[in-house]
């Protein structure tokens, strides 16, 4: 049982470059969503999913989009990186869309310059 | 608007004292409450959590306290050792959305 991976670990993009970061778990867990996190500050909710294909925007949503197309993936696609992007990212994952414990991965860091 | 705030954003204790480590929410909705753990390099790690309709709970080594009438949330953790140190991040639930709302996070340092 692997929990909640996520690729790559590190990136470097130039501004205008398209990525994606890859998330997956295999809990059976209903419920994904993303989180970036910056330094002096908490985890910002980016987009989320509460099943195979939902999903749902939080409070960072600009600049990046979500498919959830299984139960297992959940993707976060930059179109057109820009410096503010920089940043650590985080995937999570929980069994119910209002069981509130969260399981997250180790973290994709991009860097945009 | 909503908000989660540590009070402090480094604390730094002897090893085998006790930790406080408090935060402070603004939405009276919020029913739930989570204490995460981040060590560095790595995704944050569920400790406690705790319900509205509740005051205190107790985890191994681990104590969250709840005062909704000032909207105030601790996480005490008796003996620190080492390997506690990291970053911890209270998270509130506002009104039974399933989302989560994180505070900024306090750096727990412990001194040998």
């Amino acid at each position: 049982n692997a929990g909640v991976t996520q690729t790559p670990k590190f990136q470097v993009l130039k501004t205008g470059q398209s990525m994606t970061l890859q998330c997956a778990q295999d809990m059976n867990h209903e419920y994904m969503s993303w989180y970036r996190q910056d330094p002096g500050m908490g985890l910002r909710l980016i987009h989320y999913s509460v099943g195979a294909g939902i999903t749902d925007q939080g409070e960072v949503p600009n600049g990046y989009n979500v498919s959830r197309s299984t139960t297992e993936d959940f993707p976060l696609r930059l179109l057109s990186a820009a410096p503010s992007q920089t940043s650590v990212y985080f995937c999570a994952s929980k069994e119910l869309a209002y069981s509130y414990e969260q399981y997250f991965g180790p973290g994709t860091r991009l860097t945009v310059t | 608007g909503e908000s989660v705030g540590l009070h402090l954003p480094t604390l730094s204790v002897q090893e085998g004292d006790n930790s406080i480590i408090n935060c402070a929410y603004s939405n009276s909705a919020s029913d739930y409450f989570i204490w995460y753990k981040q060590e560095s390099g790595k995704g944050p790690q569920f400790i406690i959590d705790i319900r509205s309709n509740m005051d205190k709970r107790q985890g191994q080594r681990v104590t969250v306290l709840l005062n909704k009438t000032v909207k105030h949330l601790s996480l005490q953790i008796a003996a620190t050792q080492p390997g506690d140190s990291a970053v911890y991040f209270c998270a509130e639930n506002p009104g039974n959305t399933g989302k989560l709302i994180f505070g900024q996070g306090t750096t727990l340092q412990v001194k040998p």
